[in-house]
C-alpha cells in the first residue's frame, strides 16, 4: 500500500522557471492538501481540496496554483519560481470527515530556487 | 486566527528519562488535536489524535492530554529511547478541515 506519493523528490530551479509538483493517494480519500515547511517553522497550508472538483486557498497561496485532476491526484504548480519558494513541500490526504479525521503525509519534495 | 506554539523548540535528554512536550493554542474551538513525528528528511507520521470531547489518548509509551479550556496539550514520553529522537509537531483542526501546526520540538535522546 503506497499511501501518498510525491514526485519529484528533489528539484533545483532558476528564478522565473515553472514546474509542477505531483501528488497521488491510493486510500480513496476525499480531501487533499499542499503544505510547505520552512526551517524552524511548522507546516503552512498552501491550498487544499475538500473533494474532487473543489479547491480553496490556505494560509500562503500566493505564487501557486493547484489542480485536482481526479480523486487520486492533486498537483501544485509554480508558474514563475522565486527564491522565497525554496522549501520542502508536503502533500497530504484525509477522509475529511469530522473530529476523528487524520491526515496522511507524503515524503516531501525538496525544492531549491536559485 | 489560530496560533499554535510548542515549547521547548529543542530538547536533549539521556536515555531512560521521562519527558513532556508542550503545545498551546489560542482558539479553543477545535475539532481535534494531533501529535505527529517527523524524522530528518522524511514526511510526518501521526502518533495520536485527541478529539475535542476527549481528555487524553495513549499509545504504548506515549500519552497525550488535552485541556481545551486552557488551550494546552502535552505529549508525555515514558522511558525515552534513542529511537525516539525526531521532531514532534502538534497540530489543531478547526472548522474547514484545515490543520494549524506548531513549530515543533526537536528531541534528541542520548544513549
Amino acid at each position: 500500500n503506497a499511501g501518498v506519493t510525491q514526485t519529484p523528490k528533489f528539484q533545483v530551479l532558476k528564478t522565473g522557471q515553472s514546474m509542477t509538483l505531483q501528488c497521488a493517494q491510493d486510500m480513496n480519500h476525499n480531501s487533499m492538501y499542499w503544505y510547505r515547511q520552512d526551517p524552524g517553522m511548522g507546516l503552512r497550508l498552501i491550498y487544499y481540496s475538500a473533494s474532487e472538483g473543489t479547491t480553496d486557498k490556505g494560509e500562503v497561496p500566493n505564487g501557486y496554483n493547484v489542480s485536482r485532476l481526479n480523486k487520486r491526484e492533486f498537483s501544485l504548480r509554480l508558474e514563475s519560481a522565486a527564491p522565497s519558494q525554496t522549501s520542502v513541500y508536503f502533500c497530504a490526504s484525509s477522509d475529511g470527515a469530522g473530529v476523528a479525521d487524520t491526515q496522511y503525509f507524503g515524503p516531501g519534495t525538496r525544492l531549491t530556487v536559485l | 486566527k489560530q496560533e499554535v506554539t510548542q515549547i521547548p523548540a529543542a530538547l536533549s535528554v539521556p536515555e531512560g528519562e521521562n519527558l513532556v512536550l508542550n503545545c498551546s493554542f489560542t482558539d479553543s474551538a477545535i475539532y481535534n488535536l494531533q501529535w505527529f513525528r517527523q524524522d530528518p528528511g522524511k514526511g510526518l507520521t501521526s502518533l495520536l489524535l485527541i478529539q475535542s470531547s476527549q481528555r487524553e489518548q495513549t499509545s504504548g509509551r506515549l500519552n497525550a492530554s488535552l485541556d481545551k479550556s486552557s488551550g494546552r496539550s502535552t505529549l508525555y514520553i515514558a522511558a525515552s529511547q534513542p529511537g525516539d529522537s525526531a521532531t514532534y509537531l502538534c497540530a489543531v483542526k478547526n472548522a474547514g478541515n484545515m490543520l494549524t501546526f506548531g513549530g515543533g520540538t526537536r528531541l534528541m535522546v542520548k544513549p
